[in-house]
């Protein structure tokens, strides 16, 4: 069974701090995928990435980055975390490009004060 | 844009009363329907992909078609384990994934 875990379900932070939220596959999959997700507006991409190193914009990247230097870990980045960064967030994997079904991570719960 | 809708919002069922929910979609070049359930506070847990018209795919209580336009879940003889919120999505040209806002289903038992 494909395996993707995140490093926190809960997570409370200031504003203006720096945030780091980690995603790990153990299924070798090539591509990986950051979502929030929000009550009334669903399932929003933020960046993902098709190889190490690589990545790219989502439909929300602002205030966002990511990085990926090891093809099983993507890691998500709030630069300087603010109120409207308070969401679910949630990690996914897929096999191949153009291999379209996402296996999703547990999620984080990220509460900004 | 390739747009998914999902509809009703929310359903509440009674324990075995059987139901649909309904995922419709415009994108050109269809090249699969994903469906999804996620329960509260959790990650979506796939389910099927559907990939052309005519199509059927089912699990345990839960059975998944594709017309052109539109894909149906159809939920038989529910029970309350089957209450979650369910999603729809379809890939977009750039291989993005574009999902529906999610159809809650409550079964009371």
């Amino acid at each position: 069974d494909v395996k993707v875990t995140q490093s926190s379900r809960y997570l409370v932070k200031r504003t203006g701090e720096k945030v780091f939220l980690e995603c790990v596959q153990d299924m070798d999959h090539e591509n990986m995928f950051w979502y929030r997700q929000d009550p009334g507006l669903g399932l929003r991409l933020i960046y993902f990435s098709y190889d190490v190193k690589m990545k790219e914009k989502g439909d929300i990247p602002e205030g966002y980055s990511v990085s990926r230097e090891k093809k099983e870990r993507f890691s998500l980045i709030l630069e300087s975390a603010s109120t409207n960064q308070t969401s679910m967030y949630l990690c996914a994997s897929s096999l191949l490009r153009g291999q379209e079904t996402q296996y999703f991570g547990p999620g984080t719960r990220l509460l900004v004060l | 844009e390739d747009q998914v809708t999902q509809s009703p919002e929310a359903l509440r069922l009674q324990e075995g009363e059987s139901s649909s929910l309904n995922c419709s979609y415009t994108v050109s070049g269809l090249r699969g329907l994903f469906w999804y359930r996620q329960d509260p506070g959790k990650g979506p847990e796939f389910l099927f992909t559907l990939y052309s018209a005519g199509e059927e795919k089912e699990k345990e209580r839960l059975k998944a078609t594709l017309t052109k336009k539109e894909s149906f879940l159809h939920i038989t003889a529910p029970k309350p384990e089957d209450s979650a919120t369910y999603l729809c999505a379809v890939p977009s040209n750039d291989y993005k994934l574009s999902f529906g806002a999610g159809t809650t289903v409550t079964v009371r038992a």
